[in-house]
């Protein structure tokens, strides 16, 4: 099993450019969530997805968007990149009710 | 809400000797306490995790940790640190069923020296 997979790895964007992140898991798990890390900060949640079609808030959405049309898939999008936005992203899963969570090996972009 | 705080941003250890990370939570409910360890350029890595099945729980590489209500707190020790163990080390809780994603700790860095 491949576990929690991301695309990209790395990734530079200039101001105003969008992208999407994919992240991808075989496990078969019901959550997904895409978390930031920043120096000093932790990791905190961006949005989140309890199954397939389901998305919701977490701490910090602004400026993010996401769809679960598949279950094993859970996209990131940037709309209009800024360089706040420069950091590390993690993907990660859960089976439901067992609330380990399992993570991506991080996709680091820079917002120039 | 729920949070933890963990106390130290770098911890430093001589190899050979005790390890101890610390986090305290706060929770208004029953918690489920993790702690993940990040090398370097590498995701998180579950280390160890407390989800009321037992108080005292083992972990991999030779850590464990002992939940503790009455402090609110699950603070990790490894008897003998090697040098392997350098790593950032974060702490993180839930509520429930983690329909709500994680609530991390800042992380604490962990320095073994020779």
């Amino acid at each position: 099993n491949a576990g929690v997979t991301q695309t990209p790895k790395f990734r530079v964007l200039k101001t105003g450019q969008s992208m999407t992140l994919l992240c991808a898991q075989d496990m078969n798990h019901e959550y997904m969530y895409w978390y930031r890390q920043d120096p000093g900060m932790g990791l905190r949640l961006i949005h989140y997805s309890v199954g397939e079609g389901t998305t919701a808030k977490g701490e910090v959405p602004d400026g993010y968007n996401v769809s679960r049309l598949k279950k094993q898939n859970f996209l990131l999008g940037l709309e209009s990149a800024a360089p706040s936005q420069t950091s590390v992203y993690f993907c990660a899963s859960s089976y439901l009710r067992t609330n380990e969570q399992f993570f991506g090996p991080g996709t680091r972009l820079t917002v120039l | 809400a729920q949070s933890v705080t963990q106390l130290g941003s770098h911890v430093s250890v001589s190899e050979g000797a005790l390890v101890l990370l610390r986090c305290n939570y706060s929770s208004s409910v029953p918690p489920y306490l993790f702690w993940y360890v990040q090398y370097p350029n590498q995701g998180l890595q579950l280390l160890l995790k407390y989800t009321s099945a037992a108080t005292l729980v083992k972990g991999i590489n030779g850590f464990e940790a002992e939940f503790k209500k009455s402090e609110t707190s699950f603070h990790p020790t490894k008897p003998s640190a090697h040098m392997s163990d350098a790593a950032e080390y974060f702490c993180a809780v839930t509520a429930g069923g983690g329909a709500d994603g994680l609530t991390f700790g800042k992380g604490t860095h962990l320095i073994i020296q020779p």
